[in-house]
């Protein structure tokens, strides 16, 4: 059975960097035909699609957070990590990795982690 | 690029149908059939309900259907029930290679 486990600092500090880990077990990252992805929510608020990712490395990013944002895979770990530079109170949310319910990159995300809140603040 | 758009709220008794539309332009909505729906409840990750406009995850209740008509898609539930009480994002694939959510619904089951 997939899951999709995210971790991290709850906490970080206004103009610091974010760095987030999403743990993959019963599938195997490298070899499937499948995205990852990393998206958001801020308190209360609706959905922002951050970016994806293939086991290749190959990704793709919101163009709004793109300067800002770094996702990564290590397969010898099973993990899809994020990075998110420069911090503010705006980047404040819960952060979910998700993968693909199909092949593609546009597939919708169709396996979920239960998301981590982070909370920028000094 | 902007959020598609969906109402607010929506409310149905049980036994009911409703409908949440999302609407967008020619560049995400209109120009492609990569069209998904999402049920949240609070607390809780988001479940895909849809995908393709149309299509329904193995264990979805087929009292769920999607549709589009031009620059909008339409999540319908019918016989609604209070374990439907959640909330419902939109998302599309976009011409600029990306992807964008709806600002999403409440549903409320009186």
């Amino acid at each position: 059975q997939l899951q999709l486990q995210e971790s991290g600092p709850g906490l970080v500090k206004p103009s610091e960097t974010l760095s987030l880990t999403c743990t993959v077990s019963g599938a195997s990252i490298s070899g499937s035909s499948y995205y990852w992805g990393w998206i958001r929510q801020p308190p209360g608020k609706g959905l922002e699609w951050i970016g994806s990712i293939y086991y290749s490395g190959n990704t793709y990013y919101t163009p709004s957070l793109k300067s800002r944002v770094t996702i990564s895979v290590d397969t010898s770990k099973n993990q899809i990590s994020l990075k998110l530079s420069s911090l503010t109170a705006a980047d404040t949310a819960v952060y979910y990795c998700a993968r693909g319910y199909s092949s593609g990159w546009y597939a919708p995300m169709g396996y979920w982690g239960h998301g981590t809140l982070v909370t920028v603040s000094s | 690029q902007s959020a598609l758009t969906q109402p607010a709220s929506v409310s149905g008794s049980p036994g009911q149908s409703i409908t949440i539309s999302c609407t967008g332009t020619s560049s995400d909505v209109g120009g492609y059939n990569y069209v998904s729906w999402y049920q949240q409840h609070p607390g809780k990750a988001p479940k895909l309900m849809i995908y393709e406009v149309s299509n329904r995850p193995s264990g979805v209740s087929n009292r769920f259907s999607g549709s589009k008509s031009g620059n909008t898609a339409s999540l319908t539930i019918s016989g609604l029930q209070a374990e439907d009480e959640a909330d419902y994002y939109c998302s599309s694939y976009t011409s600029s290679s990306t992807l964008i959510f709806g600002g999403g619904t409440k549903l409320t089951v009186l």
